[in-house]
């Protein structure tokens, strides 16, 4: 158990709805970050945030948002779905921001498999 | 911008043999580099880092090496068990910059081990 939480685990939806999936990262832990993994485009960094901030942002379709509230949890809004965003989405903490070179551990949830038909 | 190319599976063996998974990066700079597995069902875990170049990561009999001068971070096992079956990820985080901590993978290699 790595301590990162996530929900749900399993999502079914139709095409054109809008979904939010949750992740809470382990105690202490600053940084949140969400990657998508699909069969055709392998596991891609979307977005990161820091203490309630947007640090940086990778793939992210502009249908996609995300946010990390006060108490550090995180919550990615995926809208007007298609069939291609059919994937699993994982969410990973680490303890602080990547610094001077030197490179903190990522803990990754379970992921929320997100099904869209 | 930073890749990582991992050797294409899957990779089937039986158990006790020797395991390499060949995984090779573009960065600019010093990367740190990464092993993730992922077991069936499961979401990632970290199995081995190294930060600096000639470093050498190991873990649970697995082990790898940051060899600058090849750009090179392969996998290496000297007798697997049927429990390693499972997905490997090779990945970097770049140094600095906007890089921030996000992880580059590769695309994954697909290990069956058989009794």
């Amino acid at each position: 158990d790595s301590g990162v939480t996530q929900t749900p685990k399993h999502l079914i939806t139709a095409t054109g709805q809008r979904v939010t999936l949750r992740c809470s990262p382990r105690s202490g832990d600053l940084s949140v970050y969400w990657y998508q993994q699909s069969l055709d485009q392998g596991l891609q960094f979307l977005i990161q945030y820091y203490n309630g901030e947007e640090r940086a942002k990778g793939n992210i379709l502009e249908r996609f948002s995300a946010q990390q509230f006060p108490d550090l949890h995180s919550e990615l809004n995926l809208s007007s779905l298609e069939l291609g965003d059919s994937a699993l989405y994982f969410c990973a903490s680490s303890v602080d921001l990547v610094a001077g070179g030197s490179s903190y551990e990522q803990y990754f949830g379970p992921g929320t498999r997100l099904t869209v038909t | 911008g930073n890749s990582v190319t991992q050797m294409e599976g899957p990779v089937t063996l039986s158990e006790e043999a020797f395991l390499t998974i060949n995984c090779t990066y573009t960065a600019t700079g010093y990367p740190s580099l990464f092993w993730y597995v992922q077991y069936p069902g499961e979401g990632l875990q970290l199995l081995l880092k190294a930060t600096k170049a000639d470093d050498k990561g190991s873990n649970k009999g697995f082990e790898a090496t940051y060899r600058k001068e090849t750009t090179s971070f392969h996998l290496e096992k000297g007798s697997v068990q049927v429990s390693d079956s499972a997905v490997y990820f090779c990945a970097l985080i770049g140094a600095g910059g906007t890089s921030y901590g996000k992880l580059t993978f590769g695309q994954g290699t697909i290990l069956t081990v058989h009794p």
